[in-house]
């Protein structure tokens, strides 16, 4: 069974970074892509960018500059950090599993990301 | 690539169809001749579910009442009886190009 479980919430003063783990299990997983996306609270969903299978990375613009996502094969977790917070951050981030057809077709349970002073 | 999703929210009656559309600024035809448009379910307090990619492909698990259709730069997601379980935000999501974009979403409400 497909399962990709993330890291808790996490709670962040402006200006520091945060760092949202995923681990998955039941595929072989550097067979698919990786990607991430958040959820601001009452809003809708924005791709921050992904990991492909072989670690190729593509970000947003948006987050150039300011996102790193890593994964680790050797225990098939994915990370993605956030630097520089603002609270336009505060969002709950999703990770997600990439398909051959370019489409997530499993995901995260989600980390809520608070950015707090 | 804009994604753009009609209408917002709808009030769907139980038994009844119910569409939603999603159009977008340029053609989703990648240069591999695949079109990569896909929608996602999410109810509330949960993350997105993957009900149909490449337009009209069902993901396993998804009943065969909702479908997907369309091409080029007009799509749309069909539920043909909605049921009490379709309530919820339905999104579009193209992965055409970089950057991947979604919709805006679309509200279900049951009537």
């Amino acid at each position: 069974q497909v399962r990709l479980l993330q890291s808790g919430a996490e709670v962040k003063k402006p200006g520091a970074s945060v760092r949202v783990s995923c681990q998955t299990s039941g595929y072989i997983f550097n067979t698919y892509g990786l990607t991430w996306v958040r959820q601001a609270p009452g809003q809708g969903l924005e791709w921050m960018g992904w990991v492909a299978y072989n670690g190729d990375t593509k970000y947003a613009q948006k987050f150039q500059g300011r996102v790193t996502m890593t994964t680790d094969t050797s225990t098939g977790t994915g990370y993605m950090e956030l630097l520089s917070l603002t609270f336009d951050d505060t969002a709950v981030y999703y990770c997600t599993r990439v398909s051959k057809s370019k489409c997530f077709d499993r995901w995260g349970q989600g980390t809520a990301v608070t950015v707090s002073s | 690539i804009v994604m753009t999703q009609t209408p917002l929210s709808l009030i769907a009656t139980l038994g009844q169809p119910a569409a939603i559309s999603c159009r977008s600024s340029q053609s989703l035809v990648h240069p591999d001749g695949n079109t990569y448009l896909s929608w996602y379910h999410q109810r509330p307090g949960q993350p997105p579910r993957l009900l149909i990619f490449e337009i009209s492909k069902g993901m396993k698990g998804v009943p065969d009442r909702i479908t997907g259709s369309g091409a080029g730069t007009d799509f749309t997601l069909t539920i043909d009886r909605v049921e009490a379980e379709d309530v919820g935000l339905y999104y579009c999501m193209q992965a055409a190009e970089f950057p991947l974009t979604f919709g805006g979403g679309t509200m279900v409400e049951i009537k």
